[in-house]
C-alpha cells in the first residue's frame, strides 16, 4: 500500500464547478504540500500544511492530522485549472518526501 | 537565479551510455531532492541530501543510480549503462532545510534512451 494515496486518479469537471481532491497518508508526517503539474512537467507548489486550512484564491487546503487525510478544494473552477495536482508529505521523522499519483483534473468550457 | 535550474532539459542517449545531470538548487537551501517521473506516472523518490548528513539514497532503483551533492551547492546524478527503462522526467528539488518548508522544483531534465 502506498504511503500516500489520492482520490480520485481522474477528474473531469464543467467550468464553474466546485472541485475536490482528496489525499489520505499512513505515516506521522511534519507537513503536507499540494503541488499543481501542467503539461510539460513543471511543477508548482501550491499549499504547505501543518495544521488547518489554508485559502489562496479560488483555492483551499485542509488538513486533519488526527484522521491523516488532507483536501484541496478549488471553488469556480476554470480550464486553466487543468492540470495534476499531487499530495506529498514530508516524514515526521526527517525531511524527506513521499508522493501520491496524483489527479489529473480537466476542466471543460 | 531565483530558481532551481536544471541542465540539460532535454538528453538523449544510447542504452548503454553513461548520462549526467545537473542541479543547481536555490541558494542557501540546504535539502535538495532528486525524483523520477516515467511517462503517465507519478513522482517516484530518489535520493535525498540534506547539509552535511549521509544521504537517503533509499529510492535509488539500482547501482547504476549515484548522486553526489558538495556542501549546499550543485548536485549531479549519474546513471551508468543507461537502459530504455530509465527515460523519465528527472526532477530536482530544493528547500531551506527546516522542517516545514515548502519545495522548490525545477523544470526537470527529460531523458530519452535508445
Amino acid at each position: 500500500k502506498n504511503e500516500v494515496e489520492q482520490s480520485p486518479q481522474n477528474l473531469t469537471a464543467q467550468e464553474g464547478e466546485f472541485i475536490t481532491i482528496n489525499c489520505s497518508y499512513s505515516v506521522g508526517i511534519s507537513a503536507l504540500h499540494w503541488l499543481q503539474q501542467h503539461p510539460g512537467g513543471g511543477i508548482v507548489s501550491l499549499f504547505m500544511l501543518s495544521s488547518g486550512k489554508k485559502k489562496h484564491g479560488r483555492l483551499i487546503a485542509t488538513i486533519n492530522i488526527q484522521e491523516k487525510h488532507s483536501s484541496l478544494h478549488i471553488t469556480a473552477s476554470h480550464p486553466r485549472d487543468s492540470a495534476v495536482y499531487i499530495c506529498a508529505v514530508r516524514s515526521g521523522n526527517n525531511n524527506d518526501m513521499r508522493f501520491g499519483a496524483g489527479t489529473r483534473l480537466t476542466v471543460k468550457p | 537565479g531565483a530558481g532551481v535550474s536544471q541542465s540539460p532539459s532535454n538528453k538523449v542517449t544510447e542504452k548503454g551510455k553513461d548520462v549526467e545531470l545537473r542541479c543547481d538548487p536555490i541558494s542557501g537551501h540546504t535539502a535538495l531532492y532528486w525524483y523520477r517521473q516515467r511517462l503517465g506516472q507519478g513522482l517516484e523518490f530518489l535520493i535525498y541530501f540534506q547539509g552535511n548528513s549521509a544521504p537517503d539514497k533509499s529510492g535509488l532503483p539500482s547501482d547504476r543510480f549515484s548522486a553526489e551533492r558538495t556542501g549546499e551547492s550543485v548536485s549531479t546524478l549519474t546513471i551508468q549503462r543507461t537502459q530504455q527503462e530509465d527515460s523519465a522526467v528527472y526532477l530536482c528539488a530544493s528547500s531551506p532545510g527546516i522542517r516545514n518548508t515548502e519545495a522548490f522544483f525545477g523544470q526537470g531534465t527529460r531523458l530519452t534512451v535508445v
